[in-house]
């Protein structure tokens, strides 16, 4: 199995900040890298998928780049309705595997 | 709108089994595969299989070969996933979500509201 590593597994920022979150992948996925956002009791919430592409309504401030084994996902400037968890997931082959999950937090 | 509607949450014995639904409208229901994951408790999310609406054997995760069946019927537009042997880790969130893009590849766009199971004696 393609094993997902994020970094780091939580953080605390203010709004306004510029956030990145890494993700590395145990070996090539291409460009087969999906972030998904996850507030308490929710499903998740598809936000980027395939390494760059913005899915509809998700804000613009949400950006995602890289390849092969190394991903990131930022957000330009943090808004309040953005502290969440955030996971990447490759689905270059299954079984599709996310990483463990970045708490993002209020400073 | 898209939408994926689950079955209510289940509290069941160990070594029992549990089926959950997932009931698609708003798309076509056989162009796009449907996907399970779960969630334990304060843990992340971890993929079960996926089943491909329009035919085809569904796809298990290696961990949960053996105890996971994954089904489609057409004409009601419902995926179902049944887990059997159920043991206390199995306590978890489960969603059903709908698959997009190449074949297996792709992501995840729309995902059922999750159902939670509780296994407990």
């Amino acid at each position: 199995d393609i094993q997902m590593t994020q970094s780091p597994s939580s953080l605390s920022a203010s709004v306004g900040d510029r956030v990145t979150i890494t993700c590395r992948a145990s070996q090539s996925i291409s460009r087969y890298l999906n972030w998904y956002q996850q507030k308490p009791g929710k499903a998740p919430n598809l936000l980027i998928y395939t390494t760059s592409s913005l899915q509809s309504g998700v804000p613009s401030r949400f950006s995602g780049s890289g390849s092969e084994t190394d991903f990131t996902l930022t957000i330009s400037s943090l808004q309040p309705e953005d502290f969440a968890t955030f996971y990447c997931q490759q689905t270059s082959t299954t079984p599709h595997t996310f990483g463990q999950g970045t708490k993002v937090e209020i400073k | 709108q898209v939408q994926l509607v689950q079955s209510g949450a289940e509290v069941k014995k160990p070594g029992a089994s549990v089926k959950i639904s997932c009931k698609a409208s708003g798309y076509t229901f056989t162009n796009y595969y449907i996907h399970w994951v779960r969630q334990a408790p304060g843990q992340g999310l971890e993929w079960m299989g996926l089943v491909n609406p329009s035919g085809g054997t569904p796809t298990y995760a290696q961990k949960f070969q053996g105890r996971v069946t994954v089904t489609s019927d057409t004409s009601t537009s419902t995926v179902y996933m049944e887990l059997s042997s159920l043991r206390s880790e199995d306590t978890a969130v489960y969603y059903c979500a709908r698959g997009r893009g190449v074949l297996v590849a792709g992501y995840y766009d729309y995902w059922g509201q999750g159902a939670l199971v509780t296994v407990s004696s």
